[in-house]
């Protein structure tokens, strides 16, 4: 049974960075067709896609968040860690991570997020 | 970066009607890596649709997705009340950043 799961604060103050762990069961990290994906999603608006890595270390980055996003893995924990720096109240959404198949290139298991709060 | 652009924002129907949802891309998607995911209220996307037209396991036959190149549709052939969410669409091309549309909300009429 695939499961992920996001952990990390649910409290950050502006300028602060950000550090979210996707752990993950089911599946391996070291697997070859899959990786693992950050989605958002602020209050009421729309899904964002953030940054992916796969196996084989390859990574990719939202260009507008390019500059503050940093995605790492650690398989031997089956996690998935994503930083951001210097967040900004606009930062504030439900951050979810997901599995991306390199089948179709779709998320096929998510996990059920984790909000957090970026306020002094 | 390719946009993708959702039509309508909001479609208003009942159940047993047809939906069609549209998802236009600002370039052409070669590699047809299109998703479509439901989303309800506070809960993750769910998979529908992959690669344009590839049913995820699990999903009703009532749910279909078809097109190519830059114009892509998600049909609901007959609606049940579980059916009316958020459905968004999201590429994969050859480049970051892999976009989702800004979703269209399928309400009870």
């Amino acid at each position: 049974q695939v499961t992920l799961k996001e952990s990390g604060p649910v409290l950050v103050k502006p300028t602060e960075t950000l550090t979210l762990t996707c752990t993950v069961s089911g599946f391996s990290l070291s697997h070859a067709t899959v990786g693992v994906s950050w989605v958002r999603q602020p209050p009421g608006e729309a899904l964002e896609w953030l940054a992916h890595i796969f196996s084989n270390d390859e990574k990719s980055y939202s260009t507008s968040l390019k500059n503050r996003l940093t995605i790492s893995k650690d398989t031997s924990k089956s996690q998935v860690v994503l930083t951001m720096a210097n967040v900004d109240p606009v930062d504030t959404a439900t951050y979810f991570c997901a599995r991306i198949s390199r089948v179709d290139y779709d998320l096929d298991y998510w996990g059920q997020g984790t909000l957090v709060a970026v306020s002094s | 970066e390719i946009v993708l652009t959702q039509s309508p924002g909001t479609l208003s129907l009942s159940p047993g009607e047809r939906a069609t949802l549209s998802c236009k891309a600002s370039q052409s998607l070669s590699n047809r890596y299109l998703t479509w995911y439901q989303q309800k209220p506070g809960q993750a996307p769910r998979r529908l649709i992959s690669g344009a037209s590839n049913r995820a396991t699990g999903i009703p036959d009532r749910f279909s997705g078809s097109g190519s190149g830059t114009d892509f549709t998600l049909t609901i052939s007959r609606l049940e009340p579980d059916d009316f969410a958020v459905y968004y669409c999201q590429h994969y091309g050859d480049s970051p950043p892999y976009t989702f549309g800004q979703g269209t909300r399928l309400e009870l009429k």
